[in-house]
């Protein structure tokens, strides 16, 4: 069974920094791309990043571009984003993604807040 | 990169039909874009009901369908029950970026 658990969400002022993590595990980590994916307090889903299987390749939305860094530890079947310069608007729950045999398994998120 | 766009918001009859739509703003909507819907409720993560525009998995109600129709995705669902009102969202996918739609809040009244 696939199995996603975030972590590392907190409050943080704005300019601070954070880093979330993404503990996988019921698939081959290291063959599937991975997704950052975040939801504002009564907003849409909103995607961030991705990176590919091997790390090699990455990409981020405009909003978050030289802020925030996704990688992956495919040892430790974990997966990572590096946030920031956070600014009040990137409060959000953060999930972590997977599109694997016709489905996007999603974690349970994980809270970032920024505000003074 | 594309807008995706759907409806904001719907409501449908329990017992009724109502069909949400996805669109993009550099064009058609196709197979290539491998639509998914999501399914989400207050306090939980998002549930895939439809993927690859019309295939559905084996928890997806009956009376949720999925296709390709007049360039866009649709989901269309056919006798509304009141567990159905909650956000559902259209994600277009390739190897790439995700594109998510704003997602429609669909009440069931």
């Amino acid at each position: 069974e696939v199995q996603l658990v975030e972590s590392g969400g907190a409050l943080v002022q704005p300019g601070g920094s954070l880093r979330l993590s993404c503990a996988a595990s019921g698939f081959t980590f290291s063959t599937y791309p991975m997704h950052w994916v975040r939801q504002g307090p009564g907003k849409g889903l909103v995607w961030v990043s991705r990176i590919s299987g091997d790390g090699s390749s990455t990409n981020y939305a405009d909003s978050v571009k030289g802020r925030f860094t996704i990688s992956r530890d495919n040892a430790k079947n974990t997966l990572y984003m590096q946030m920031n310069s956070l600014r009040v608007e990137d409060t959000a729950v953060y999930y972590c993604a997977v599109q694997r045999s016709g489905n996007v398994y999603w974690g349970q998120g994980t809270l970032v807040t920024v505000s003074s | 990169q594309a807008v995706v766009t759907q409806e904001p918001s719907l409501t449908v009859s329990p017992g009724g039909t109502v069909t949400l739509t996805c669109g993009s703003s550099t064009g058609a909507v196709t197979s290539s874009h491998y639509p998914y819907w999501f399914q989400q409720k207050p306090g939980q993560a998002p549930r895939t009901l439809v993927y690859d525009a019309s295939k559905k998995h084996s928890w997806t109600p009956a009376r949720f369908s999925g296709s390709l129709l007049g360039g866009k995705a649709a989901l269309t669902l056919s006798g509304a029950q009141p567990e159905d009102e909650a956000d559902y969202y259209c994600l277009l996918s390739d190897t790439g970026p995700w594109m998510f739609g704003g997602g429609t809040k669909l009440t069931v009244l």
